[in-house]
């Protein structure tokens, strides 16, 4: 248990639904992330929450909407998808976003399906 | 290219050590990471190094740095079973917190 929890673990939607992924942290972090694994890619950073403020937005298509209500949770409503938006999705927290040493603690993700 | 480049697969018996080795082109980078992901699992810190180290040694786990080369590498002794995970470098400046991850080494401990 890294105690970051990410809920649902799998989703399969087609591309006209409207989902959202939830994240989690108990650890008393402040930053939050949002990133996206393929297969043989290197992990894509997509969002990234430092006090609930949005500090990067790493190109990502406006399908992809991320929402940081406080510093514990952390969604990525989705919607209009497309089949190549099928992967891994992981969040990731740490203590905030300074420079330096930076260890992130990830959940296990979601593994989502867009047909 | 990739910024932090990685074999994609090392297959090791048990037993043996398993070596897994990642370049990486920022001569800036100060904080060089390896994490493990277990199946169904998300990514754990395994070990790190200071870039104004060339080693470090946390128990079966040994971490050389050549700075010259860009190079890193994570040697496993005695590789278990439990080892079999994928295994990512990632890389980060001393004025940025974003991490620059590999595409992972996929490394399999046969009986």
């Amino acid at each position: 248990e890294t105690g970051v929890t990410q809920t649902p673990r799998h989703l399969v939607m087609g591309m006209t639904n409207k989902k959202s992924l939830k994240c989690e942290q108990h650890l008393g972090h402040n930053a939050m992330y949002w990133y996206k694994q393929s297969a043989k890619k290197p992990l894509e950073l997509m969002f990234v929450y430092n006090f609930k403020e949005q500090t990067e937005n790493n190109s990502v298509p406006s399908r992809f909407s991320p929402e940081c209500p406080n510093s514990s949770h952390l969604f990525l409503h989705l919607h209009t998808l497309q089949p190549e938006d099928s992967a891994l999705y992981l969040c990731a927290s740490s203590r905030e976003t300074s420079g330096g040493f930076n260890e992130q603690f990830f959940g296990p993700g979601t593994r989502l399906t867009v047909l | 290219g990739e910024d932090v480049e990685q074999s994609l697969f090392l297959s090791v018996r048990e037993g043996d050590s398993s070596v897994i080795n990642c370049t990486y082109t920022d001569s800036s980078s100060t904080y060089l990471y390896w994490y493990k992901q277990e199946p169904g699992a998300g990514l754990q810190l395994l070990t790190y190094i200071f870039s104004n180290m060339d080693m470090k040694q946390d128990q079966r786990l040994t971490v050389l740095l050549n700075k010259k080369d860009k190079h890193l590498s994570l040697r496993i002794a005695d590789t278990q079973t439990g080892d079999s995970a994928i295994y990512f470098c990632a890389e980060s400046m001393l004025d940025d917190y974003k991490l620059s991850f590999g595409a992972g080494t996929t490394v399999t401990v046969r009986a």
